[in-house]
């Protein structure tokens, strides 16, 4: 069944970098029938989708407006993983950080079907 | 955005009770519509999607209806494993929203 995993650290300075990898096994990051997202959850925000990755003859990518001058989401096929950066961060990106597959069931259904476990990331010094 | 807005924001109810939890949409979004359930310090988990196709393995006593902008999800007779937060989300039009949440307590 499909399984996503998380890693990265749990603790990241104002100003610097938020890094996390997703690495899925039980599907292919390359598939055409779903796209790959990272959504957080915080009490202030509750849950807010940041973006996602998928293939279609090529790599797209959307971004929320909110965040969309300081995200990465990057594909690595070799590894059959996804990961976030997001650059930046100040104490207000500190959240529970999720990857999730969204997929596209039948008639133009989209839906969440596979959760990673979270990752909850705290910014401070 | 699509705003998307759950009423209650907490219930609170008893095991056997039947329980309605509501979702509205901002615009219409057609069915385009998912529903999660959430238990603390843990990932969402899809019950529903698109407004009333129950996900396998979810029991039946969970059912969803409604297209446009109002949904409703309903739990017919509450489990004790019942008790948690919900979500509804819509996936009609980037960027995919979610509710606020339903917290559903033991009365």
């Amino acid at each position: 069944q499909v399984q996503l995993q998380q890693s990265g650290p749990g603790l990241v300075k104002p100003s610097q970098t938020l890094s996390l990898t997703c690495a899925i096994s039980g599907d292919t990051i390359s598939t055409t029938t779903a796209s790959w997202s990272w959504i957080r959850q915080s009490p202030s925000r509750g849950l807010e989708w940041l973006g996602d990755t998928y293939y279609r003859s090529k790599w797209n990518y959307d971004f929320a407006l909110s965040v969309k001058s300081r995200i990465t989401i990057s594909p690595d096929t070799s590894k059959n993983q996804f990961s976030l950066q997001l650059n930046s961060v100040t104490p207000e990106d500190t959240a529970v950080y999720y990857c999730a597959r969204l997929t596209y069931g039948s008639g133009l259904l989209k839906y969440f079907d596979h959760w990673g476990q979270g990752s909850l990331v705290t910014v401070s010094s | 955005d699509i705003l998307m807005t759950q009423s209650p924001s907490s219930l609170a109810a008893s095991v056997g009770d039947r329980v309605t939890i509501t979702c509205r949409s901002g615009q219409s979004i057609r069915n385009y519509l998912n529903w999660y359930q959430q238990k603390p310090g843990k990932a969402p988990k899809l019950l529903i999607a698109g407004a009333s196709s129950l996900q396998s393995g979810v029991p039946s006593r969970f059912s969803g209806s409604g297209s446009g902008t109002e949904f409703t999800l309903t739990i017919s007779s509450l489990e004790p494993e019942d008790f948690a937060t919900y979500y509804c989300q819509q996936s009609y039009s980037l960027p995919v929203t979610f509710g606020q949440g339903t917290k559903l307590e033991i009365k």
